[in-house]
């Protein structure tokens, strides 16, 4: 399994109340995705990254945001949190330079729930 | 953009039973995998196979990438088998490797004791 991590695994906040997600690689892989997890959804991209300080938006952006100041980690924000960024996240990893692949790999995920 | 259908939504099996699950594809790609969501959650890489036959132990996929569609084969299936099987494929955000993954709606597949 690619080494990914992604701290906390679960949280409870409160709407209103920033919060910040993160996920860390050990896998010196360039690009890394954040997507999130609804029933009747499945996994939706939210950003992604494709190196130190590249970011761009995916298709479920708005009320996120994400930084990369480093290789191994990727952070998503929630400024305000509301009830409808309850979920499941999943942190993604692709593209080792020894592979040549497209294989994303996918962190343990980190249920949020916004009361 | 690209739509994924995946076939059966749902599967019961009795321990030790084939079964094939198959995921549908609108456009051509070069990038396919397959995921098995535990009961835990974990998305378990199965399968990156964006064309032709590869197997591992008792599952095997074959995507054919021309007729637009992907099969997983799970043979003598356990207990452990059991949860969300996803298909998901890539397509390009950017001009470098980056790739949105498009995933199906899953089969749920419960192998019984």
């Amino acid at each position: 399994d690619a080494g990914i991590t992604q701290s906390p695994r679960h949280k409870v906040t409160e709407t209103g109340t920033p919060v910040t997600l993160r996920c860390h690689q050990t896998e010196n892989h360039r690009y890394m995705y954040w997507y999130r997890q609804d029933p009747g959804h499945g996994l939706r991209l939210i950003h992604y990254s494709y190196g130190v300080k590249d970011t761009d938006k995916g298709e479920v952006s708005d009320g996120y945001s994400v930084s990369r100041s480093k290789t191994e980690d990727f952070l998503l924000t929630l400024e305000s949190a509301t009830s409808s960024q309850t979920s499941v996240y999943f942190c993604a990893i692709s593209w080792n330079p020894r592979d040549n692949s497209y294989e994303q790999y996918f962190g343990p995920g980190t249920r949020l729930t916004v009361t | 953009g690209i739509q994924v259908e995946q076939s059966p939504p749902d599967l019961i099996l009795q321990e030790g039973a084939n079964s094939t699950l198959r995921c549908n594809f609108s456009d051509s790609v070069n990038n396919l995998q397959w995921f098995h969501q535990n009961p835990w959650g974990q998305l378990i890489n199965l399968f990156y196979i964006p064309s032709g036959t590869k197997q591992n132990g008792r599952l095997s996929a074959t995507t054919v990438a021309t007729e637009r569609y992907s099969l997983l084969y799970i043979s003598s299936s356990q207990t452990t088998d059991s949860g969300v099987y996803f298909c998901a494929v890539g397509v390009p955000i950017s001009s470098g490797s980056a790739r949105q993954l498009t995933f199906g709606s899953g089969t749920q597949l419960t192998v019984l004791p």
